[in-house]
Parts: C-alpha cells; structure tokens; sequence
C-alpha cells in the first residue's frame, strides 16, 4: 500500500508569485485536504476535495485554489504569493467520513 | 479563537516513566479526537484516536482519555523511550459535519532523557 506523497519536497519563490504543490493520496482514498502549518503552530485546514469538487473550506482567502484529478490526486495552487504564506503545506487523504486522514511528508515553501 | 489548547509547549521525561501530554477544546460539537506525532521534515504520523461515545482507548503503550465534561483529553505514554521525543498534536473533528476537517492544537514537544 503506498502512502500519500507530496513534490516538490522544498520550494523557494518570491513576493508576487504563482505555485503550484501536487499531492497523490494514499490508495483508494478518494477525498483529500490540504493543511498550512506555520513555524510553531498547528497545521490550519485549507480546504478539502471529494468526487473533484471542494468539499469545505478554511479560512482562506481565494487566491488559495485547488484541484482534484480523477485517480484522486490533487494540486494546491496559491496566487500573489505573501511573504506570510511561507509555511510547511500539508496534504492528507482518507475514505471520506472516514475518521483518520493520513499524510504527506509536506512541502516547505519559501516566500522571499 | 483557538478551538483546540495545547497549553503546554514541551514537556521532558525520563526514559521508563510515564508521559502525559494534555489537551483542552471549547467547542462542544467536536466529537472525534486524534494524536498525530510529527518529527522534523517528516508529516504528521496517527497515533491513537477516540470517539467521544467512549472515554478511554488503548494502544499499545499508548493511552487516550477524554474527560467530555471538562472538554478535556489527555494521552498517555507508558513506558516513554527515547524514540517517543517529537511534537505530539491533538486534533479534534466533528463527525456529522459537512466535511471531515481536522482542527488542530499548536503541539507540545516531548523530550525523553535517557
């Protein structure tokens, strides 16, 4: 059974710019979240995707947007970075209603 | 407003000795706890969880309890090893709820001396 995995592992990008993060769930999960954790905090839900479609949504201004791909694979995007949005950004998959969500190792993005 | 409190920030144990790590929450529509321990540049790993029907569950040498009156949990290490020294995370989550969001504590960093 493979795990959830996320690329890139790190990301260093500038005030102003576009990224894009890429998640794969963990076999046969069908519903992923996405999570940003600041330095000394914990991680904060971004939003959640099931059957393609946002399932949920933190406190999250629009400019964090996201994706799910038929086999259940995901990509965050966030627009006009902010030197705020520097954080480890997670992602978790589970069975939806599914008590436990499972995650990635995450990706440490670097805004400058 | 910080819906799940892990007030503690570290905490340090002698091997062999029992760790507990605490965690308070305000919001009484929460109605599913987890543990998660998380060690550097690695995600989150689940330990142990418990539904708010129950107020103990065993794992191992793990322990939850969870106290609904006093919408408090705490978890248990016994005995602690060294390999137990990483931040530990409460997480809560509200079962019927539209989706299966996670709210998280800060975290407490457990230290275990050999």
């Amino acid at each position: 059974e493979t795990g959830v995995t996320q690329s890139p592992t790190h990301l260093i990008k500038t005030r102003g710019q576009q990224v894009t993060l890429r998640c794969s769930s963990q076999s046969g999960h069908n519903t992923v979240s996405w999570y940003q954790q600041a330095l000394g905090q914990g991680p904060q839900f971004i939003f959640q995707y099931y059957r393609e479609e946002e399932n949920g949504r933190g406190n999250f201004p629009p400019r964090f947007s996201g994706l799910q791909f038929p086999n259940y694979s995901s990509e965050l995007n966030v627009n006009a970075l902010e030197l705020d949005d520097s954080a480890l950004y997670l992602c978790a998959s589970s069975l939806v209603q599914q008590e436990t969500q499972y995650f990635g190792p995450g990706t440490r993005l670097l805004v400058l | 407003d910080q819906q799940v409190k892990q007030n503690s920030p570290s905490l340090s144990v002698q091997e062999g000795r029992i760790s507990i790590l605490n965690c308070d929450y305000t919001n009484s529509m929460f109605d599913y706890f987890l543990w998660y321990k998380k060690y550097p540049a690695e995600g989150p790993t689940f330990l142990i969880s418990i539904s708010s029907i129950k107020d103990k569950n065993e794992d191992g040498r793990f322990t939850v309890f969870l106290n609904k009156s006093a919408k408090h949990l705490s978890l248990h290490i016994v005995p602690s090893q060294p390999g137990d020294s990483a931040v530990y995370f409460c997480a809560a989550k509200w079962l019927t709820g539209a989706n299966s969001k996670l709210t998280f504590g800060k975290g407490i960093t457990l230290s275990v001396r050999p």
